[in-house]
């Protein structure tokens, strides 16, 4: 498929367990977004790659939630010691360059019980 | 912070009737505005966007409209259709330059009827 590609879909977890979700983009997109949407709500930006470094983090709720992309291409978004709160959708995103259109992905549906 | 308001938070038309989603924003430099579709289960799409050099942009059924002096901007679909039933997104860029970055509004659930 030539789309944005997350896995899991779905990840049920326990509080205080550690968390990784991972984000294919589109081959040859640069750009690279995360997202959260809680149910009812509009996403809400996490942080941006360009390349392999995290351009702007300041979506980060906290030290909790870290992502990497090593190669400047598939992304890692973790989350330890998780929390009841942090249930919800995390999306991803990429573009071509950083003022292309977005493509996302479908998400991956995160349950902390 | 910087945030976007969007009204109303659920649509009910009749096929064949048109239908708007009105938002607001409060960053002043903000210079980019999309609009995403999405189904349940899906992420959203990008319908149509608009950046802040033009008033007015149209693609078929859909046109969106921008007034930056008022800082608001409106979707408009003519003609609906019920395959048109999802939630409905506007959004806007964090600043200027990059378009990835992007405050949303909360959403809006349209239902066509046929």
């Amino acid at each position: 498929g030539a789309g944005v590609s997350q896995t899991p879909s779905n990840k049920v977890t326990e509080k205080g367990k550690y968390v990784e979700l991972r984000c294919d983009p589109i081959s040859g997109h640069t750009a690279l977004y995360w997202y959260r949407q809680s149910l009812g709500q509009g996403p809400e930006f996490l942080i941006y790659f360009q390349g392999t470094g995290a351009a702007d983090d300041s979506g980060l709720p906290n030290d909790r939630f870290f992502a990497v992309r090593p190669e400047g291409s598939v992304s890692t978004l973790k989350i330890q010691r998780t929390e009841r709160g942090d249930s919800a959708v995390y999306l991803c995103a990429s573009s071509l360059y950083e003022t292309g259109e977005l493509f996302f992905g479908e998400g991956s549906r995160l349950t902390v019980l | 912070g910087e945030n976007v308001e969007q009204h109303p938070s659920t649509l009910s038309v009749q096929e064949g009737d048109s239908a708007v989603i009105k938002c607001t924003y409060s960053d002043s430099a903000s210079n980019y505005f999309p609009w995403y579709k999405q189904e349940l289960g899906k992420g959203p799409q990008l319908i149509i966007d608009i950046r802040s050099n033009v008033g007015e942009k149209k693609d078929q059924r859909i046109a969106v409209t921008l007034n930056k002096t008022a800082k608001h901007f409106s979707l408009h679909i003519t003609e609906t259709q019920p395959e048109d039933s999802a939630v409905y997104f506007c959004a806007a860029s964090r600043g200027s330059g990059n378009t990835g970055k992007l405050i949303f509004g909360q959403g809006t659930t349209l239902q066509v009827k046929p």
